[in-house]
């Protein structure tokens, strides 16, 4: 089974950036599709990217290509999410989330999600 | 304004049958199969539905999923008060090249 543990809540000026963890266990790390997931308040959910270390390169939806990094490190069996210039409307509740372990991507590998972490809060304010 | 759209709300009373619909296109659900979430404020969102009807163990079967063309469904029989929640579908889109969400239905149990 595996279990998604994100780091803690973070409070952040406009314009800088934040970076956000997402340690794996009870799975085989690299063959996980690890996502993104934000929900701003009143608002819905919403993909940002997402990463499979065995493959290396990441996916960015196309609202932050530019303004977001998703990183994973093997070594720790972490994913990072670093989203940078941060506004007002980046407060929100950020998500990691995987599937099931793959082996080759399928059509269900970005949206099929049945691992989650507990969520980390990001306000924004000056 | 999300790529795949949902009712904002629903509504039932305990043990009706509900249906929340999610509308999309061809590069959507017309060409990707669909997954549907529950997700209660304060929690993580939680897998109900994968491959457009497909129940993870531990889901109720209370709970099915069906598609057809470019819609998709998420029905829940035997409405329980623990079922009101916010529910997502999500999908992938062939246009986009990125995963997309529904906008999520408020579902009331009255």
């Amino acid at each position: 089974q595996v279990q998604l543990v994100q780091s803690g809540a973070e409070v952040k000026k406009p314009g800088s950036s934040v970076k956000v963890s997402c340690k794996s266990s009870g799975g085989r790390f690299t063959n996980l599709a690890v996502s993104w997931v934000r929900q701003a308040p009143g608002h819905g959910l919403e993909w940002m990217g997402g990463i499979i270390p065995i493959f290396g390169t990441a996916k960015y939806a196309q609202k932050f290509q530019g303004r977001v990094t998703i990183t994973a490190d093997e070594s720790t069996e972490t994913s990072y999410m670093e989203l940078s210039s941060l506004r007002s409307d980046d407060a929100a509740v950020y998500y990691c989330a995987s599937g099931p372990e793959i082996v080759e991507v399928l059509a269900t590998t970005w949206s099929r999600f049945d691992y989650w972490g507990q969520g980390t809060l990001v306000t924004v304010s000056s | 304004q999300s790529v795949l759209t949902q009712p904002p709300s629903a509504s039932g009373t305990p043990g009706q049958r509900v249906t929340i619909s999610c509308s999309g296109s061809s590069s959507t659900i017309g060409s990707n199969p669909v997954s549907w979430y529950q997700h209660l404020p304060g929690t993580a969102p939680k897998l109900l539905i994968y491959s457009n009807n497909q129940r993870p163990s531990g889901v109720p079967d209370r709970f099915s999923g069906s598609k057809s063309g470019t819609s998709a469904s998420l029905a829940i029989s035997g409405l329980r008060s623990e079922d009101e929640a916010d529910y997502y579908c999500a999908a992938w889109d062939d246009s986009l090249i990125g995963g997309v969400f529904g906008g999520g239905t408020k579902l009331t149990v009255l």
